[in-house]
């Protein structure tokens, strides 16, 4: 069983739409970021959470710690928004150990 | 971005060759790291490096060497390349003023053929 699970694989859905996307992990962790990955390849970190929520445009990240849960939503989605977005946790006490989810894929139509 | 470049971005080899793939930053990072990004897989880390000659092994380390001779460079090192190291290569740093938060490289795509 992978350490960090991401749902959906892949999502698609209409510009203007509500997006959410899942996270969840089975280890103990001292934060969790999440990442997006554009068409083109590169990388870029959107959050890190310890706790609680993190508000960034029409970005929102929230975790539950004791869940071991984390949500990414995006708020009137636009095609800009398409990418693979990635959810990483760092270990607690092993600051080198960084696990990576999958990835989800959003296409969002115009 | 943080100052990272990879190069070269693109490389075709043949099996057997040795490959040498560099990441360079300029803002005098402690922590580096060379992932690979495969289909089907999470970014996966190959080795990372806490300082000047000073690296250790990742999780998918066998195949692969590495070298930090100054703080700048970081270099990874196919010594003798598999079609099975066909990926994409990203490396990364741990941001100085920001100990959470690591910011990639652009990627170097590598082709064995």
């Amino acid at each position: 069983k992978n350490e960090v699970e991401q749902s959906p694989q892949n999502l698609t859905a209409q510009e203007g739409e509500f997006i959410t996307i899942n996270c969840s992990y089975s280890v103990g962790i001292s934060a969790l970021h999440w990442l997006q990955q554009h068409p083109g390849g590169g990388i870029v970190s959107l959050f890190m959470l310890s706790s609680g929520k993190k508000k960034h445009g029409r970005l929102i990240a929230t975790i539950n710690i004791q869940e071991k849960h984390s949500s990414l939503h995006i708020t009137a989605s636009h095609p800009r928004d398409s990418a693979v977005y990635i959810c990483a946790v760092r270990l607690m006490n092993r600051d080198d150990k960084i696990i990576f989810g999958k990835g989800t894929r959003l296409h969002i139509l115009p | 971005d943080a100052g990272i470049t990879q190069s070269p971005r693109h490389k075709v080899t043949e099996t057997g060759t040795p490959v040498t793939l560099r990441c360079h930053q300029t803002e005098n990072h402690r922590y580096m790291y060379w992932y690979r990004q495969d289909p089907g897989h999470g970014l996966r880390l190959i080795h990372y490096s806490y300082g000047v000659k000073d690296t250790d092994k990742g999780e998918v380390s066998d195949g692969y060497s590495v070298s930090r001779s100054k703080t700048e460079d970081f270099l990874l090192t196919l010594e003798s390349a598999t079609s099975s190291q066909t990926s994409v290569y990203f490396c990364a740093i741990k941001s100085s003023a920001n100990q959470e938060t690591q910011y990639f490289g652009p990627g170097t795509r590598l082709l064995v053929l």
